[in-house]
């Protein structure tokens, strides 16, 4: 079985700051990984994913976030935030071969001026 | 190109009454997902269609619920009998196959049902 456990349910940083995003996971074979963005009103982005290639993925709008298979982790993080970033960031875990998505609980991200 | 659509975009009705969700997927995807984003219950996994099969059901929470798929392409899920437990918006996905290769799930804009 598959889940997600993010860490934080609010996220708030200053704009120019760098954002950090903890997301740990439990898998019970080889799984994929993705980040998802949902600004309100919005139906829900792919940020980025991980597929067993690279253990540091990029992704879309500057956001990066590196496998860690030791540490069952999967943090997204952001140089400098920007205030087109305030969302809510889902972190997913697919299990190998599988089809059915687990989502994290989700982190509100709040960007101050 | 034109992503995943869901129609209404937000749908109110009453207690006890049916509701029909629809989903256009994009062309030519294979794989069609329904997902539930609620207060209480997070992100859900409701049903996955490969085709116009399903086969996998095991989200769906009540045998109130019930999904098809036609031609390959558009679904539509039915609530019968609306709970006050049914609100939530209810997502639709669609990937270009189902189990291995590039399935990568595309999201809809979600359908807001809230029931009186």
């Amino acid at each position: 079985a598959q889940s997600v456990t993010q860490l934080d349910s609010h996220v708030s940083v200053s704009e120019g700051t760098p954002v950090l995003l903890r997301c740990n996971y439990s898998s019970s074979y080889s799984p994929s990984l993705f980040w998802y963005v949902q600004h309100p009103n919005k139906g829900l982005q792919l940020l980025l994913k991980y597929t067993s290639a690279a253990t540091l993925v990029k992704g879309i709008n500057g956001f990066e976030a590196e496998f860690k298979k030791s540490e069952t982790s999967f943090h997204l993080t952001k140089p400098s935030a920007h205030m087109s970033d305030a969302a809510e960031y889902f972190c997913v875990v697919r299990d190998f071969n599988d089809y059915k998505l687990s989502f994290g609980a989700g982190t509100t991200v709040t960007v101050r001026a | 190109g034109a992503g995943v659509s869901q129609s209404p975009s937000n749908k109110v009705t009453e207690k006890g009454k049916d509701v029909e969700l629809r989903c256009d997927p994009i062309s030519g995807h294979t794989a069609l997902y329904w997902y539930r984003q609620s207060l209480g219950q997070g992100l859900e996994f409701l049903i996955y269609f490969q085709g116009n099969s399903a086969p996998d059901k095991s989200g769906l929470p009540s045998d109130r619920f019930s999904a098809e798929r036609t031609g390959g392409s558009v679904s539509t899920l039915t609530i019968q009998r609306t709970q006050q437990e049914d609100s939530a918006v209810y997502l639709c996905a669609s990937s270009l196959v189902g189990l291995a290769g590039d399935n990568e799930q595309f999201f809809g804009p979600g359908t807001r049902l809230t029931v009186l």
